[in-house]
């Protein structure tokens, strides 16, 4: 079955770090992929995301390529502020019409000033 | 443009009690609707789905149960609640064409 599977937290880094979250997707045919970001105490928001092999998907600063030879959707940012401190979610949808979206488990990111 | 409600928006019940937790949509028709779960420092678990008025499909079975009453309206209810359904209830939609999900503010849940 669908399935995906990201890096575990938490992540700490410094303001101005490079962030590299991983994220990884077993799928049939040609998924969709995304990244969804969660701010304490809120709902998941789209961060970005990509339909097809080779896209990029970017969004304040965030990019993430789908790999279709290494099934993998590495999100990404130059360097990170303390505004970006949440809890990213890496997920998918399958091609072939289902209802369904498949979520990672949520990388945890503190960004120290 | 779309937006989508949850209330309450926090809730502690005790062990035992009903539940009623309601979703509902603005801006948009026959969307797909879904509830998820997440407990304390977890990922989302999916906890039920509807593609139309009265059509519910369940993920997990549980003391759980869904309805949808209005083609925009969503409702998790309970009729005795665990320790174990404590946890911060997610709404969701999406319609056809559209491959990413938009996610309500959420319910938080303590059952005590």
């Amino acid at each position: 079955g669908n399935s995906v599977t990201q890096m575990e937290g938490p992540v700490t880094l410094s303001e101005e770090a490079f962030l590299t979250i991983n994220c990884t997707y077993t799928a049939t045919g040609y998924p969709s992929l995304f990244w969804y970001v969660q701010y304490p105490g809120e709902g998941l928001q789209l961060l970005l995301k990509a339909t097809k092999a080779d896209d990029k998907g970017s969004n304040k600063g965030f990019e993430a390529t789908y790999r279709k030879e290494t099934t993998s959707f590495h999100l990404e940012k130059g360097s990170v502020q303390v505004s970006d401190s949440a809890v990213y979610f890496c997920a998918l949808k399958d091609g072939t019409g289902g209802f369904k979206t498949i979520f990672g488990a949520g990388t945890r990111l503190f960004v120290k000033a | 443009s779309q937006t989508i409600h949850q209330w309450p928006a926090t809730l502690v019940q005790p062990v035992g009690s009903p539940l009623s937790l309601e979703c509902t949509v603005e801006g948009t028709s026959n969307p797909n609707l879904y509830w998820y779960r997440q407990a304390a420092g977890r990922g989302l678990q999916l906890l039920f789905y509807s593609v139309g008025i009265g059509q519910i499909s369940s993920e997990v079975p549980q003391n759980l149960s869904a309805s949808r009453p209005q083609d925009r309206q969503f409702i998790l209810s309970s009729k005795k609640l665990l320790l174990s359904d404590s946890g911060f209830y997610l709404c969701a939609w999406t319609i056809s064409g559209i491959h990413e999900q938009f996610f309500g503010p959420g319910t938080r849940l303590t059952v005590l």
